[in-house]
């Protein structure tokens, strides 16, 4: 059973340019959460996905950034227009449902580097 | 709202000897706390958890923490470390209806021979 899958592990982006992470949960698992961890900080929640549903995204910035969970295929984060700020390691984490005592398993991360 | 502190940023110490890795936690409500551990250009392992029930919690590679109600406590304690346990730990609680979770900054721990 293979874990969480993030893809690329690491990308390279000029100011201005999009960024697109992808995240594959594990097998069973409907239930997605992303987390930026920022250079000597500890990872910060951004968004909760389930299946076609934003369930939270309160820890998403405004502007520029975006999420989605198909029916099909994995989830992504979008980062439109980057800028230097935005380079960190992105994480996403899946479990098989809602609630607190569902573990929720980690992916290997996506470091991203704006030039 | 709730928060976690992780007081101590960097944990340098020798193989062999005992560590405590602290971590404080702010809640108003039911607690559920977690301890991480990242290598590095890796992502988060779950090292060990406190739901309910024995406040005291082990990993299987001998790591231990004691849930402490009365001093909002969670901290991670190792007898005698490896040069292996060398990481980054952050300590989480669970926050909100939908159980995203909340960490702390995390600890560096560096394990000398």
């Amino acid at each position: 059973n293979a874990g969480v899958m993030q893809n690329p592990r690491h990308l390279v982006r000029r100011r201005g340019q999009e960024a697109r992470l992808r995240c594959s949960p594990m097998k069973g698992h409907s239930h997605v959460y992303w987390y930026r961890q920022l250079p000597e900080e500890g990872l910060k929640f951004m968004v909760y996905l389930q299946k076609e549903n934003i369930i939270d995204e309160s820890g998403m910035p405004k502007e520029r950034f975006s999420a989605e969970f198909p029916k099909e295929g994995p989830s992504i984060l979008r980062i439109q227009q980057v800028v230097r700020g935005d380079s960190a390691a992105y994480f996403c984490a899946s479990s098989v449902a809602e609630g607190n005592s569902y573990e929720q398993y980690f992916g290997p991360g996506t470091r991203l580097t704006v030039t | 709202a709730q928060s976690v502190t992780q007081l101590d940023s960097q944990v340098p110490v020798f193989e062999e000897a005992p560590v405590e890795l602290r971590c404080n936690y702010s809640s108003s409500v039911s607690v559920y706390l977690f301890w991480y551990v990242q290598y590095p250009n890796q992502g988060l392992q779950l090292l060990l958890k406190y739901l309910s029930g024995s406040t005291l919690v082990e990993s299987i590679n001998g790591f231990e923490a004691e849930f402490n109600k009365s001093q909002t406590s969670f901290h991670l304690r190792k007898p005698s470390v490896h040069i292996s346990d060398t990481a980054e730990y952050f300590c989480a609680v669970r926050g909100g209806s939908q159980g995203n979770l909340i960490f702390g900054k995390g600890t560096k721990l560096s394990v000398k021979p």
